[in-house]
């Protein structure tokens, strides 16, 4: 079974220019996931899909941060204009359910190797 | 958010010594899971505890979720260098709007195995 895919592994950017990230789930799995995990730092949700829905997006940045899943398989990150504090590891993440109830086997989260952005 | 807390930081041990990391939570938390991040790949799941006071082996990975339900231990049998890597606790916690869970990690715990 092949796992999360994304691309590109790592990117250099200066601050003000615009990035976007890829990321392809396990086959049949609903649910997505993007991360951000600063160096020290375990992985922080910034958006979570349910197929092509937003199920939270509450710690995502709005003003400059975008995320889009259209057609509910694979989905775009996007960063417009970074800054430096975006210099991070931005990990996708897939399940195949979401966790209405609690978590459990069938929504256990499976991650990418992740995009390491770093921004000048 | 709930926060959880890991220790300790960094651990730097000689390859066949046992190993012992433990996770604390502000709140109680019904699942713990312990995750392994390899140098420039993502986390790994490598055990999911789902009741307190439960013990679950993973060949020679150990895990307990604490009795009070707000920290869990991970202890590693007779390391291997190949267990270098950061390891994370993570725990369940529900959206601001109620209808869903999210993860929240630790920090880590950096380990070190020396051949």
């Amino acid at each position: 079974e092949a796992g999360v895919a994304q691309s590109p592994r790592y990117k250099i950017i200066e601050k003000r220019q615009s990035v976007a990230f890829w990321c392809n789930p396990i086959s049949g799995h609903a649910t997505l996931y993007w991360y951000q995990q600063i160096l020290g730092q375990g992985p922080k949700l910034l958006i979570q899909f349910q197929n092509n829905g937003v199920v939270d997006d509450s710690q995502l940045p709005k003003d400059r941060f975008s995320a889009e899943r259209l057609k509910g398989v694979d989905s775009t990150l996007k960063i417009q204009p970074a800054k430096l504090e975006d210099s991070a590891v931005y990990l996708c993440a897939s399940s195949l359910f979401r966790a209405s109830g609690s978590i459990g086997a069938k929504n256990i989260q499976y991650f990418g190797a992740g995009t390491r952005l770093s921004v000048l | 958010g709930q926060q959880l807390n890991q220790s300790p930081q960094s651990m730097f041990i000689q390859e066949g010594e046992d190993v012992s990391m433990n996770c604390t939570s502000s709140s109680i938390f019904n699942t713990w899971l312990w995750y392994k991040q390899d140098p420039g790949e993502g986390p790994v799941l490598l055990i999911a505890l789902y009741k307190a006071g439960e013990l679950t082996s993973n060949g020679r990975l150990t895990a307990q979720f604490g009795i009070t339900r707000k920290d869990s231990f991970l202890n590693i049998s007779a390391s291997i260098p190949s267990d270098v890597g950061i390891y994370f606790c993570a725990g369940p916690e529900k959206n601001s709007g109620g209808s869903n869970y999210k993860l929240t990690f630790g920090k880590g715990t950096l380990l070190t195995v020396n051949p």
